[in-house]
């Protein structure tokens, strides 16, 4: 059964911070792996959606990572800012289903 | 473009009464999922529909629980009778039509759900 993982469960840093978002998976046969945010008490925000076949993905200030051998990914942000602070989740596509990380908590601070 | 709409957002029940959740996925979009989150268990997958068809409802915690999609651009999630464990966030999800495998995943709000 794939496993999702996602490392630290909290962060918080200063505004203006570079900070890398960790996630792994137990089973490298998937569809693709997608990037949200989640503000409190909101749904989840399609952020940025990696199929298997690619490395990485761009939008803006972030940049996702795709490691299938190694089954990690990795979510950088940039110039980090306050409007930043939310839970960050990734989720891989093993087949019909999503499978979800518990999330990221981020802060960062003015 | 409206996205994923959910009603109601907010739902307070007393334990045994029954609940329906509704869903409107994204116009064209012919696959929808049912999610629940918790604090505790994070967000599981309940039921996955495509063109209006369950295709994999393994995740439905119990016969207490059920869900339609009759068709493309309305789904519901019944829980008859509630109970308090039932208390969670709600979310539906669709996906573009062709891309069941591949395409990206959008979000409805969510309906909160509080059975006392």
């Amino acid at each position: 059964k794939q496993e999702v993982t996602q490392i630290p469960a909290a962060l918080s840093v200063p505004e203006g911070e570079n900070l890398v978002l960790n996630c792994s998976f137990t089973d490298s046969a998937i569809y693709n792996l997608q990037w949200f945010r989640q503000d409190p008490g909101k749904g989840l925000t399609s952020l940025l959606l990696i199929q298997s076949s690619q490395r990485e993905q761009t939008s803006g200030r972030l940049n996702a990572s795709l490691d299938k051998s190694s089954g990690r990914s990795t979510l950088y942000i940039a110039a980090s800012q306050p409007g930043d602070s939310a839970t960050y989740l990734c989720a891989v596509r093993p087949f019909n289903d999503m499978r979800f990380g518990a999330g990221t908590r981020l802060t960062v601070k003015p | 473009d409206a996205g994923v709409i959910q009603s109601p957002r907010h739902e307070v029940t007393e334990m045994g009464q029954e609940v329906t959740l509704r869903c409107k996925p994204i116009s064209g979009h012919n696959s929808l999922f049912w999610y629940r989150q918790t604090m505790m268990r994070g967000l599981e997958l309940l039921i996955y529909f495509n063109n209006n068809v369950p295709i994999d409802d393994s995740g439905m915690p119990e016969d207490r629980f059920s869900a339609k999609m009759p068709n493309a651009s309305f789904s519901t999630l019944k829980i008859q009778p509630s109970e308090p464990r039932d208390s969670a966030v709600y979310f539906c999800a669709s996906i573009p039509p062709g891309r069941s495998n591949t395409g990206e995943l959008f979000f409805g709000e969510g309906s909160r759900l509080t059975v006392l």
